[in-house]
């Protein structure tokens, strides 16, 4: 089945430090693939999302490649904030004809310190 | 716009005992999903709900899991003879109807907390 594979946390940085969280996956179709981010306290939102190979995609200053190649969508961000403090999670979604649910790796918790 | 809402946020419940979970999805979403949050299986797919049907079940857990959908909007989940092991936050989720070629936005709900004592 479908899988996804993160790098596990927590990663705590300095401000405007350079932010990676890698992501790879495993998929028997063509996924889209998403970034969804948790902040302390409150729900699950979309960051950002890619939905074929060599797209990238970017919010916010963050930003990920689809790679096909070497199926993966590593997050980045050139300098983070103290506001960047959240959990990070890397998602595939099924095909729509499977209804696109989406599967998501263990999430990374990104601490910023000032 | 309104959200997706989940009642009640918190629930603490006896082991052994029924809970029924609530979503609200966001107004003209046909698409719902749950899915299920907890510290050893990390965000698991509990079950997907295109209008009041549910084509894919594939992710609850046994069958003391029940979902059901009712006028294509408010979803329950159920859960009988609640175990330990079913402390976990259960979030909803709704998204436009999955079509070919696109991959909508799920927008998710802020969760319902279950503690099974």
């Amino acid at each position: 089945g479908d899988s996804v594979t993160q790098m596990e946390g927590p990663v705590t940085l300095s401000e405007e430090a350079f932010l990676t969280i890698n992501c790879t996956y495993t998929a028997t179709g063509y996924p889209s693939l998403f970034w969804y981010v948790q902040y302390p306290g409150e729900g699950l939102q979309l960051l950002l999302k890619a939905t074929k190979a060599d797209d990238k995609g970017s919010n916010k200053g963050f930003e990920a490649t689809y790679r096909k190649e070497t199926t993966s969508f590593h997050l980045e961000k050139g300098s983070v904030q103290v506001s960047d403090s959240a959990v990070y999670f890397c998602a595939l979604s099924a095909p729509p004809a499977a209804g696109n649910k989406l599967t998501f790796g263990g999430g990374t918790r990104v601490l910023v310190k000032p | 716009g309104a959200g997706v809402s989940q009642s009640p946020s918190n629930k603490v419940t006896e082991k052994g005992k029924d809970v029924e979970l609530r979503c609200d999805p966001i107004s003209g979403h046909t698409a719902l999903y749950w899915y299920r949050q907890s510290l050893g299986q990390g965000l698991e797919f509990l079950i997907y709900f295109q209008g009041n049907s549910a084509p894919d079940k594939s992710g609850l857990p046994s069958d003391r899991f029940s979902a059901e959908r009712t006028g294509g909007s408010v979803s329950t989940l159920t859960i009988q003879r609640t175990q330990q092991e079913d402390s976990a936050v259960y979030l909803c989720a709704s998204s436009l109807a999955p079509l070919r070629g696109s991959s909508y936005e799920q927008y998710f709900g802020p969760g319902t907390r279950l503690t099974v004592t």
